[in-house]
């Protein structure tokens, strides 16, 4: 089993609509999480980091399940800019260094 | 903006050739790493660092080597570069506290001819 997997998409939406990313996690003992996003032949940038109690940032809430070992992203009222892949990061089974998904590929149309 | 840099952003290299591919920071963050990332595909971590003179290979096997002689320094070198090795390198930084986000720079994309 892949240490991260996600669904590779694309999701393919219109604008203002919600959009729900999921990704689950082979490392039980992995303790921080984040998503990222990637524009196209860019370098990944932090969206955010994934608490255990769930967290909101404007129209991005995450959500992390470690019984069922899955995290979330939820994308509100999409934008044209929301057009982007979304990488899962997860700690790797040593706890040295972040181990990204493949991405889910985002593209929001008008 | 994060403050970590690499250079070159592009070379196109012929086969044969050493390169050395740079990645600086000025955060002064302990742990470094690189990733390769193929177009559309994921990242795959192949080096990282905790620190000076700490090098440890990432999951996917590289025939690249690194080294940590000064914390903000972390370059990654090819001896003999070879047409497989054309893909995006990506270095990135981090706190050594657990559960830090990491940093990237802006990757060197990599041709070899």
């Amino acid at each position: 089993r892949k240490e991260v997997e996600q669904d590779p998409g694309p999701f393919n939406v219109p604008e203002g609509a919600t959009v729900a990313f999921n990704c689950t996690y082979s490392n039980s003992a992995s303790q921080s999480f984040f998503w990222y996003r990637q524009d196209c032949r860019k370098e990944p940038k932090l969206l955010m980091s994934v608490y255990s109690s769930g967290n909101e940032d404007g129209r991005f809430t995450a959500q992390l399940n470690r019984a069922s070992q899955y995290i979330s992203l939820l994308i509100r009222d999409s934008k044209l800019s929301d057009s982007a892949t979304y990488l899962c990061v997860v700690f790797n089974q040593a706890g040295t260094a972040l181990i990204f998904g493949k991405g889910t590929t985002l593209s929001v149309s008008s | 903006e994060a403050d970590i840099y690499q250079t070159p952003r592009y070379l196109v290299i012929g086969t044969g050739k050493k390169i050395t591919l740079e990645c600086s920071q000025t955060m002064g963050h302990d742990k470094m790493y690189w990733y390769q990332q193929d177009p559309g595909m994921e990242l795959h971590l192949i080096h990282y660092s905790y620190g000076v003179n700490s090098t440890e290979k990432g999951d996917l096997s590289s025939e690249s080597t690194v080294s940590r002689i000064r914390t903000e320094h972390f370059p990654l070198t090819l001896e003999s570069a070879r047409p497989s090795h054309t893909s995006q390198y990506l270095c990135a930084s981090s706190e050594m506290v657990a559960g830090t986000e990491a940093f990237f720079g802006q990757g060197t994309r990599l041709t070899v001819v």
